[in-house]
């Protein structure tokens, strides 16, 4: 199957600082990827849709100057999480869309603490 | 109309035994359904996929049974072992994927 990679797969942080992720798509060209959040115990809320080369869309609710997303490249798609505070600890989890199949291949996750 | 409901949300299993978990989805429209198995910390796998088009199909021990008139679907998990303990996820879609809640199964050995 195809390969998607997140780094870093965990980070601590303090209150107010920026965080970045990094999510690639490693055997093939993900022209589209998919930011999600899970808090324990429940299932993935999707975030954002980011796609190569325009803006992210974003789900209702998510604050798109909080979270913001860059997809510069057909492998590469970024998660900033800006001014982070507690509550936006979580686990976060990208997936890259194999267009051929539209099957979504995830990453290993980020785990995201902020102190 | 974009829901996918799963059940059980838990589920304990023999091992050697049959694990069953259903979904259910609102929009005709989706066309691709996969299931997800995820270990605690780690991303979601891909486990198998079906499309509308088959009502049925099995990789390994693996088996999802599609009905389109009744909108749902399930996984069977034949000859369950405890390493298949983990939470699985039903979603529908094609473009976009809608999740289901997940289903924590634990498998006694």
């Amino acid at each position: 199957g195809a390969v998607v990679s997140q780094h870093p797969s965990w980070v601590i942080c303090k209150s107010g600082t920026s965080v970045k992720i990094e999510c690639r798509s490693l055997d093939f060209q993900a022209t589209t990827m998919f930011w999600y959040r899970q808090f324990p115990k429940q299932s993935l809320m999707l975030m954002a849709t980011s796609n190569e080369g325009s803006k992210a869309t974003y789900e209702q609710g998510v604050e798109k100057d909080k979270f913001l997303i860059n997809h510069a490249s057909l492998t590469l798609s970024t998660l900033t999480v800006t001014s982070a505070h507690p509550e936006d600890s979580s686990f976060y989890i990208c997936s890259g869309l194999l267009r051929s199949t539209d099957t979504q291949y995830f990453g290993p996750g980020t785990r995201l603490t902020v102190l | 109309q974009q829901q996918v409901k799963q059940s059980p949300q838990s589920l304990i299993v023999q091992k050697g035994g049959i694990s069953i978990i259903n979904c259910a989805y609102e929009n005709t429209a989706f066309d691709y359904f996969p299931w997800y198995q995820q270990f605690p910390g780690k991303g979601p796998a891909l486990l198998i996929a079906i499309r509308p088009d088959v009502s049925e199909k099995k990789e390994g021990r693996f088996t999802i049974s599609f009905n389109k008139s009744a909108k749902q679907f399930s996984l069977h998990i034949m000859d369950s072992q405890p390493g298949d303990s983990a939470t699985y996820f039903c979603a529908a879609g094609g473009f976009k994927t809608i999740f289901g809640a997940g289903t924590r199964l634990f498998v006694k050995a």
